[in-house]
């Protein structure tokens, strides 16, 4: 079946310690897109890439970093410069100009 | 400025009632795409809905409608005959043109309870 697929589901983090979120679809979708949503909040634009090795920050991207080497990944690396990691993480992808499909998530939380 | 605002960020309905749920929106760009989400407590995103910008009419998709007021900017939701299953976060989203790609932006959210 098509899809995405978010990695792990739940994430603890060490505090000064780098984490790297998984992101894979196998819907042959140029974009993808990282969010990040706090508890009873809306999505917040982190990453955004709409071809390979090219990405662009969203709203909030200090404190993280992306990549794009194949269509189908856009791993998310948060870093010990985030200082308020702890978040529902939500990765997404599209055909350009059409709706975006969602992964399950990932629950990161500062231990 | 382009961002998408939510101005409810609860509603109570009457399970069978319909519901209109509130979004407007701001940009300069005249080519943009408009969506609705459902988010239940589970974390998941379940799309509902699109408009574009230069669709003459409103979008429907079963009891879901959109009733979009280009001059006006807004794009509600329009929920008929509501069901208790319709209880969840819903967002609006505006996709436009970013620093060299496409981006998708979203509300704040409103978090809708039906009752039985």
């Amino acid at each position: 079946d098509g899809g995405i697929t978010q990695s792990p589901k739940y994430l603890f983090r060490k505090e000064g310690q780098n984490v790297t979120l998984s992101c894979e679809q196998n819907l042959n979708h140029d974009a993808m897109y990282w969010y990040r949503q706090d508890p009873g909040q809306g999505l917040r634009l982190i990453y955004y890439s709409q071809i390979v090795n090219d990405f662009q920050k969203g709203d909030i991207a200090e404190g993280y970093s992306v990549s794009r080497e194949k269509k189908e990944s856009f791993p998310l690396t948060v870093t010990s410069a985030q200082k308020n990691p702890t978040a529902f993480y939500l990765c997404a992808s599209s055909i350009i100009g059409n709706r975006a499909f969602f992964g399950q998530g990932t629950r990161l939380t500062v231990v | 400025a382009q961002k998408i605002t939510q101005t409810q960020p609860g509603m109570f309905v009457q399970e069978k009632e319909a519901v209109t749920l509130d979004c407007t929106y701001d940009t300069s760009d005249p080519s943009y795409g408009l969506f609705w989400y459902k988010q239940p407590s589970s974390g998941e995103m379940i799309f509902l809905i699109y408009q574009g910008s230069y669709d003459q009419q409103n979008a429907t998709e079963g009891r879901y409608s959109l009733n979009f007021q280009k001059a006006r900017k807004s794009a509600n939701l329009v929920i008929s005959a509501s069901q208790l299953g319709d209880s969840a976060m819903y967002f609006c989203a505006m996709r436009l043109r970013g620093a060299g790609a496409q981006k998708l932006v979203f509300g704040q959210g409103t978090r809708l309870t039906i009752n039985p």
